[in-house]
């Protein structure tokens, strides 16, 4: 089964808007959460991370939220703008010495509406 | 300019014949890895390499094999392509010590079909 998971495949939201994309996960061994970003024909880049320790990271208008007892992390973009249209890529891993075998989930096209 | 760099970036092919994806980046990054992107499946992990010589399976492994001689360069071989191999191949590395080490740098993807 699909061992970080995606609740919504797509999201709209109008300009100048909040949004919370949602992102949960199986193995309780994980400690390292991220979200991707992905233009269309672009390669994914690394937007915001976190490490188990905190359960917040704040970077400007983009904010991670983690629920280790839940076992859910979740993305809060405020402000929203044309180009946040995309498609965000939730990632957890467990981390081996520097690297981790991260797993993505299956992306959500969020479309930023002016 | 840190670059993860993939070649080539469409590629046809035919079922049963080899293909090599070729990728490399100019970061000194240890570790490397190839995914592959399927419409509702996200990026799934082929192969990871830790250095050179240090490769280990990732979670689609069968099929798929990947050679690291050099840090800069990770090649993944599919020996006899089917169809059900057809996709999008993301190559990625990670500095893999020291600050910011898990961070991924994708390349560009290849685009692969196989008939």
């Amino acid at each position: 089964g699909q061992q970080v998971k995606q609740s919504s495949p797509s999201l709209t939201v109008q300009e100048g808007g909040i949004l919370i994309l949602n992102c949960d996960y199986e193995n309780d061994m994980f400690d390292y959460f991220a979200w991707y970003k992905k233009y269309p024909d672009n390669s994914p880049t690394l937007l915001i991370s976190v490490r188990s320790n905190v359960d917040k990271r704040e970077d400007g208008r983009f904010t991670v939220f983690l629920n280790k007892s839940g076992k859910h992390f979740s993305l809060h973009i405020t402000a929203s703008q044309p180009e946040d249209t995309a498609v965000y890529l939730c990632a957890a891993g467990a981390l081996q010495g520097g690297s981790a075998k991260l797993i993505f989930g299956e992306g959500t096209k969020l479309t930023v509406s002016s | 300019d840190m670059k993860v760099t993939q070649m080539p970036r469409y590629l046809i092919k035919r079922m049963g014949e080899n293909v090599l994806l070729e990728c490399g980046q100019d970061m000194s990054h240890e570790t490397m890895y190839w995914y592959r992107q399927d419409p509702g499946l996200g990026l799934q992990l082929i192969y990871i390499s830790y250095d050179v010589d240090s490769n280990s399976e990732g979670d689609i492994p069968k099929g798929y094999r990947v050679s690291r001689k050099k840090r800069e360069h990770f090649s993944l071989i599919l020996d006899s392509a089917k169809t059900n191999q057809t996709s999008v191949y993301f190559c990625a590395s990670s500095l893999g010590t020291g600050s910011s080490a898990e961070t991924l740098y994708f390349g560009s993807g290849t685009r692969l079909t196989v008939l």
